[in-house]
């Protein structure tokens, strides 16, 4: 089946600084969104993005359909950035989950 | 804004006991869905359904078994609990016409603890 890889599987930064999250998918996909699941497990949906770049406040996201992957990007990070952040991918109708990347923003 | 409630936010049950987690959405949303979350596997499918009393299978179905009855409301039943069953479950809810996944809404999770 299809793979869904994430990197880096955790990350520690300052507040205020950038990141970049990546997601690689092993096969083409129907769709593609980002989640954010927060400390408390939460899951927010930050983004539905099979294709293209799309930005959200200090959120944005770009997929490359044609090179299967996708990165979401966190500008000037915030404490309440912190968790952990899924991208899940639909194939078939069935929606497969990364491992996620754990961010932890340091105040 | 869409809200999905999930009826009980922590659980601990007894193995051989059967449980039921119920989830309610409050949007008409046609497709519903339960996953359960485990360290180092990510989030799994376990079913899904697109309209009632319509059901189809994840990735991880055995154990399991679901109810959708009204539209806004899907149950998820373990028969039989097992400890391997312990997890976090989540729901979640999407508006799709053609079973294409659109956007998906999650409830707060229950953590279930099957001793």
């Amino acid at each position: 089946g299809i793979q869904v890889e994430q990197s880096p599987p955790d990350l520690i930064l300052q507040e205020g600084a950038n990141s970049t999250l990546r997601c690689n998918f092993s096969d083409s996909v129907n769709n593609l969104q980002w989640f954010h699941q927060n400390p408390w497990g939460q899951l927010i949906n930050l983004f539905y993005i099979p294709s293209g770049t799309k930005q959200n406040g200090r959120l944005s996201a770009t997929t490359v359909a044609t090179e299967r992957y996708s990165l979401l990007y966190i500008s000037s990070s915030q404490t309440t950035d912190s968790g952990v952040y899924f991208c899940a991918v639909d194939r078939d109708d069935k929606i497969i989950f990364g491992k996620g990347t754990r961010l932890h923003i340091l105040p | 804004d869409v809200k999905v409630t999930q009826s009980s936010r922590y659980l601990v049950k007894r193995t051989g006991e059967k449980v039921f987690l119920e989830c309610v959405q409050d949007m008409d949303h046609e497709n519903m869905f339960w996953y359960r979350q485990d360290p180092g596997l990510g989030l799994r499918l376990i079913y899904f359904s697109y309209d009632v009393k319509m059901k189809e299978k994840g990735d991880i179905p055995e154990g399991y078994s679901v109810s959708r009855e009204k539209k806004e409301r899907f149950s998820l039943i373990l028969e039989s609990a097992s400890t391997n069953q312990t997890s976090m479950y989540l729901c979640a809810s999407s508006s799709a016409g053609d079973r294409a996944v659109d956007t998906q809404y999650f409830g707060p999770g229950t953590r279930l603890t099957v001793l």
